[in-house]
């Protein structure tokens, strides 16, 4: 069974730092693009970050671009998310989530972690 | 940036077929996936592929691609389907999510 769960949420305050962890298991972890997805409260999905096998590549949102940092260690199946520089509009559920795919351009999200809520206040 | 268009909700009867629509530039040259969310819950993978569905979800829910839109098709809809439903594709290296639907089932 595969399944993922996210740790390192807390309270922050702006301009502050922030590490998320997604362990992974149950599946070739090491074969995969990992991703984070966040959900602002009473919010929408929005895609964050995600990374290839490796670390070959690594994509961001805009608006995390300088700030948010995606690692992953194969070893210990598991993925991460440096937060620096936080802001308010960051506040939001984070999910760690396994990116399947069918073909190039064909991607998805597979599986999600129950998410780890981060609240960036004063 | 690439940027999709979902109504905000639909309504649908008990036993009736609700559609979503999701719409984007060129949508239509690129893959789909749908996603359903429950209060509270993670979202959980629906259609990909833009009509395939996972194992383990119902084939109720199907998925279609034409022109800019693809469609959520829901057929028979119950209770347990009120949820929020979110597309989801893939430009330049980004993933982009719609903004949402909420499916009200009177």
């Amino acid at each position: 069974e595969v399944q993922l769960v996210e740790s390192g949420g807390g309270l922050v305050q702006p301009g502050g730092s922030l590490r998320l962890s997604c362990a992974g298991s149950g599946f070739t972890f090491r074969s995969y693009w990992m991703s984070w997805v966040r959900q602002a409260p009473g919010k929408g999905l929005e895609w964050v970050a995600n990374i290839k096998e490796d670390e070959g590549e690594k994509n961001y949102v805009d608006s995390v671009k300088g700030r948010f940092i995606i690692s992953r260690d194969d070893a210990k199946n598991s993925v991460f998310l440096q937060m620096n520089n936080l802001r308010v509009e960051d506040t939001a559920v984070y999910y760690c989530a396994r990116r399947g795919v069918v073909g190039w351009g064909s991607y998805y999200f597979d599986f999600w972690g129950p998410g780890a809520l981060v609240t960036v206040s004063s | 940036s690439y940027a999709l268009t979902q109504p905000p909700s639909v309504s649908v009867s008990p036993g009736q077929t609700a559609s979503i629509t999701c719409s984007g530039d060129k949508l239509g040259n690129k893959y789909t996936s749908w996603y359903q969310q429950t209060p509270g819950q993670s979202p959980v993978l629906i259609i990909y592929h833009d009509d395939k569905r996972p194992s383990g979800i119902p084939e109720r829910f199907s998925g279609s691609t034409s022109g800019n839109t693809a469609t959520l098709t829901i057929r028979g809809t119950q209770a347990m389907d009120e949820a929020d439903y979110y597309c989801q594709t893939w430009d330049s290296r980004t993933e982009v999510f719609g903004p949402g639907t909420k499916v009200t089932v009177l």
